[in-house]
């Protein structure tokens, strides 16, 4: 069975700019979440998705948005960026909500 | 302020070695705890726990819940240098079908010495 697939794996931007992250669930995955991954803070929950709705959003700012289709994939956007924004983000999926298995995570890196 | 806190931040071992990883919690609406192993990508799902006092084993790792403590432990036996990882511990949390999400903790960076 494949995993979470996220991409790209690597990603640089400049401040002000936006960018779109994608993640394909595991099969048959409905829950899709997001998390943002950096050394000061750790990982910190971003939102959370489940059959296109979304249930449930961390906090961060209004920035940062995210949808999921009807095939399950999702799709996470941040706009305006800021070097703060640097980080590793990670998308974990699951049939109803737990447990939750995660991909790779994409690395941005914001000059 | 939902939080779960792990200790120590970081431990180094030698080989066969047995450590023993802290997990507390203060959360609310909690439905399970979580243990996830992370190298140097994605976290990997070890265990979730919904019930004190119920061991979960899987090789030389194990953990248990205590909910009344609001605590979990997670313990590797015999340990070996593919254990050196960072191991999250994280507090699955929601109601009524809703508000999913899991809190982590900043994790133990545990490095096992040959």
């Amino acid at each position: 069975k494949a995993g979470v697939t996220q991409t790209p794996r690597y990603l640089i931007k400049t401040r002000g700019q936006q960018v779109t992250l994608s993640c394909s669930p595991i099969s048959g995955h409905r829950s899709v979440s997001w998390y943002q991954q950096t050394p000061g803070q750790g990982l910190q929950f971003l939102f959370e998705y489940f059959s296109e709705t979304q249930r449930n959003k961390g906090n961060f700012p209004g920035r940062f948005s995210g949808r999921q289709f009807s095939n399950s994939r999702s799709e996470m956007n941040v706009s305006t960026l800021e070097l703060g924004d640097s980080a590793l983000y990670l998308c974990a999926s699951s049939f109803s909500g737990q447990p939750q298995h995660f991909g790779d995570g994409t690395r941005l890196s914001i000059l | 302020e939902d939080k779960v806190v792990q200790s120590p931040l970081s431990l180094v071992v030698h080989e066969g070695d047995t450590v023993t990883l802290n997990c507390s919690y203060e959360v609310t609406n909690f439905r399970s705890l979580l243990w996830y192993k992370q190298e140097k990508k994605a976290p990997t799902f070890l265990f979730m726990l919904t019930s004190s006092g119920i061991e979960k084993k899987s090789g030389r790792l194990s953990s248990i819940l205590d909910k009344k403590e609001l605590f979990s432990i997670l313990n590797i036996t015999a340990t070996q240098t593919g254990d050196s990882a960072v191991y999250l511990c994280a507090a699955f949390l929601g109601s009524g079908g809703s508000n999913y999400k899991l809190t982590f903790g900043k994790g133990t960076l545990l490095t096992v010495n040959p």
